[in-house]
């Protein structure tokens, strides 16, 4: 069964360093998510992307956040300048078109900032 | 806003008993969907069941099963006859009928089955 694939699995950075997450969702789906679960905390939403631009965001995606889809089959999200705040579990997700289809998840990247 | 809690941390069951897991969630919409994901320890979440807001009848995905009480906007899981490979976090989680769909998710609940 198709799966969404997240690298890396753990990344370790610096505070104040650019960090850039990747993700390849499943590869009919369009619409595409990122969130982010800070340890103990609930999973939350961060943004959601279609027929490359954002549909929606959330107030933690400031402009320290972008996200893309460079090449059709990846999908990054990109923090500029990184906080200590910003430690946390990042979930990207994809989904079909019809709006009764579920997310599919990917197994997430575990993102500590030193 | 949409709120969804999961007010119990978490369970213990013993494998093959039957264990429920609570869910509240708070909206204005009349349509709506509801899920609930599990998530194993170190792995992906994965889809377990949902219930589409408009349909009566409550759903049922072989072992797991939920009581929806759409008036009491209660959504609880079964899990019958509990395995250990249900060890897992579970979550509930609520979209609006709507393009983008996004997800508000509880806490999770941490449930262990016993051998």
């Amino acid at each position: 069964e198709p799966e969404v694939t997240q690298t890396p699995s753990h990344q370790v950075t610096q505070m104040g360093q650019e960090v850039i997450l990747r993700c390849v969702p499943i590869s009919n789906h369009l619409y595409f998510y990122w969130y982010r679960q800070i340890l103990g905390q609930k999973v939350e939403f961060l943004v959601s992307f279609y027929n490359n631009e954002i549909s929606e965001k959330s107030e933690i995606f400031d402009d320290q956040f972008s996200v893309e889809r460079p090449d059709g089959s990846n999908f990054t999200l990109k923090i500029r300048s990184t906080k200590l705040e910003d430690s946390a579990m990042y979930f990207c997700a994809s989904r079909l078109p019809a709006v009764d289809q579920p997310q599919h998840f990917g197994d997430g990247t575990r993102l500590s900032i030193l | 806003a949409q709120t969804v809690t999961q007010s119990q941390p978490e369970m213990s069951v013993q494998e093959a008993e039957t264990v429920t897991l609570s869910c509240t969630y708070d909206t204005s919409e009349n349509n709506y969907y509801l899920f609930w994901y599990k998530q194993p320890p170190s792995r992906q979440m994965i889809l377990v069941i949902r219930q589409e807001a408009y349909k009566q009848q409550n759903a049922t995905e072989n072992r797991f099963s939920v009581n929806f009480q759409k008036a009491a906007k209660s959504f609880s899981l079964k899990i019958s006859d509990s395995q250990l490979g249900d060890t897992a976090m579970y979550f509930c989680a609520f979209t609006s009928v709507g393009a983008n769909s996004k997800l508000t998710f509880g806490k999770g609940i941490t449930l262990s089955v016993r051998p």
